[in-house]
């Protein structure tokens, strides 16, 4: 069974420039999670959504970021306009149920804004 | 909101020696446990948990110990192999309030041949 599937593996832009990451959960799974990954801040839960609607998006820095479900099988991270410090391995993850079910991560994109 | 303090930041162990990593947190709510291991490239993984009714857990050669009154929690590996190598998180979450998992900072562990 494929794991959770995330596109692009690695993108470089430039400031300014929009950016969309992908991801496509495991099938079956109802709860979907971002995070993001820096050697200063570690790994932080961005938002999560939960049969397709946004429970806790808390972690979210700002307005330049908003996430999507549309269904449960595709979710988006778009980051506008983009700033160098946005630069981390954005991760997502998916669970069967709920945010207290064991979360199974994605390969990452490694998003580097010039 | 909770707060996770993970030691070592890195490393490094003779293979066949044992390898414990040390969490901490702040939360006394917090009642699930986990460790990830992420190697290079790839997105972290569970490689064993722990709820708060127990207070060690084993799957071969890892095991997870928790001491709720300290509030803190440890991974111990044993009878290191190369493949060991690689960055752990523990992790923790309450299921009062908000519910999120907090990582800790990570370790690098690195087994030296």
């Amino acid at each position: 069974d494929a794991g959770v599937i995330q596109s692009p593996r690695h993108e470089v832009t430039e400031m300014g420039q929009e950016v969309t990451l992908r991801c496509k959960p495991i099938s079956g799974h109802n709860s979907l999670f971002w995070y993001r990954q820096t050697m200063m801040r570690g790994l932080e839960l961005l938002i999560y959504f939960n049969n397709n609607v946004p429970i806790d998006d808390s972690g979210m820095p700002e307005d330049r970021f908003s996430a999507k479900m549309p269904n449960a099988s595709f979710s988006t991270l778009k980051i506008q306009p983009s700033e160098p410090r946005d630069s981390a391995v954005y991760f997502c993850a998916s669970s069967l149920r709920s945010v207290t079910d064991t979360q199974y991560f994605g390969p990452g994109t490694r998003l580097t804004v010039l | 909101g909770e707060n996770v303090e993970q030691h070592p930041s890195t490393l490094s162990v003779q293979e066949g020696d044992s390898a414990v990593i040390k969490c901490t947190y702040s939360d006394s709510a917090s009642n699930y446990f986990p460790w990830y291991k992420q190697e290079l490239g790839k997105g972290p993984q569970l490689i064993i948990d722990i709820r708060s009714n127990v207070g060690e857990k084993k799957d071969q050669r890892i095991a997870v110990t928790l001491n709720k009154t300290a509030k803190h929690f440890s991974l111990h590996i044993t009878e290191t192999q190369p493949e060991d190598s690689a960055v752990y998180f523990c992790a923790a979450r309450s299921n009062f309030g908000n519910e999120k998992l907090t990582f800790g900072t990570g370790t690098r562990l690195t087994i030296i041949p």
